[in-house]
């Protein structure tokens, strides 16, 4: 199936812990992302990647580090972890306009 | 900036009636917009998109969207409604870049389907 994946699905880890998001696309897309959807249900882009360049970066906080070794993965660590971190990441991927979304990664921080 | 409103937090309609999901948002240009829906528990789908040409665009789902120029506005439609359709429904603007373009959400709308 052609899609967007990511790992893992659900992750649980308490406060002070470093943590990675994985995300594969087998589009063949040139852009990858990532989005944290809040408690509220509210999506914000934090940072967007093309062909393994970072070309989005939305304030987000300097523990959370996006890799992208190559333009199909984009992963997300993200150090010492608070509670605030606590939401749903979600990966996408595009080619022109329009994102095809991933399943989701709901991080729960104890 | 782009912005987007979905006014309505929650709707509740009755199985078979017609449903009208609203949008409105502000962007300087010519907007690209989009119509997501999450299942619980889910991922995003895209159900419909409008870059440019007709301003009735179709989806999936039995789907529709409305583009008005004049009201900034997108709302999405659907003639009858199914108790699968209920879900939340996102409403976006993108802007094209150079590389790679930037979704702006709306903050969502809960459809709940009475049957």
């Amino acid at each position: 199936d052609t899609a967007v994946s990511q790992t893992p699905k659900y992750l649980v880890t308490q406060m002070g812990n470093d943590k990675s998001i994985k995300c594969e696309q087998n589009l063949g897309h040139d852009t990858m992302y990532w989005y944290k959807q809040d408690s509220k249900k509210f999506l914000k882009i934090m940072f967007s990647y093309n062909n393994k360049e970072l070309i989005i970066n939305e304030t987000v906080p300097n523990r959370f580090s996006p890799k992208s070794p190559d333009k199909a993965h984009l992963n997300l660590h993200i150090n010492s972890l608070e509670l605030g971190d606590s939401a749903v990441y979600f990966c996408a991927s595009s080619q022109g306009i329009g994102l095809q979304f991933g399943p989701g990664t709901r991080l729960t921080v104890l | 900036a782009q912005s987007v409103t979905q006014p309505d937090i929650h709707i509740t309609v009755s199985e078979g009636a017609s449903l009208e999901l609203r949008c409105n948002y502000s962007y300087g240009a010519t907007p690209y917009l989009f119509w997501y829906v999450q299942s619980p528990g889910q991922g995003l789908q895209l159900l419909l998109k409008y870059f440019s040409g007709d301003t009735l665009v179709q989806g999936i789902k039995g789907f529709e969207a409305e583009f008005k120029r004049s009201q900034s506005s997108f709302n999405l439609r659907k003639p009858s409604v199914h108790w699968s359709d209920a879900a939340e429904y996102f409403c976006a603007v993108g802007a094209m870049r150079e590389y790679g373009n930037k979704l702006v959400f709306g903050a969502g709308t809960i459809l709940r389907v009475k049957s």
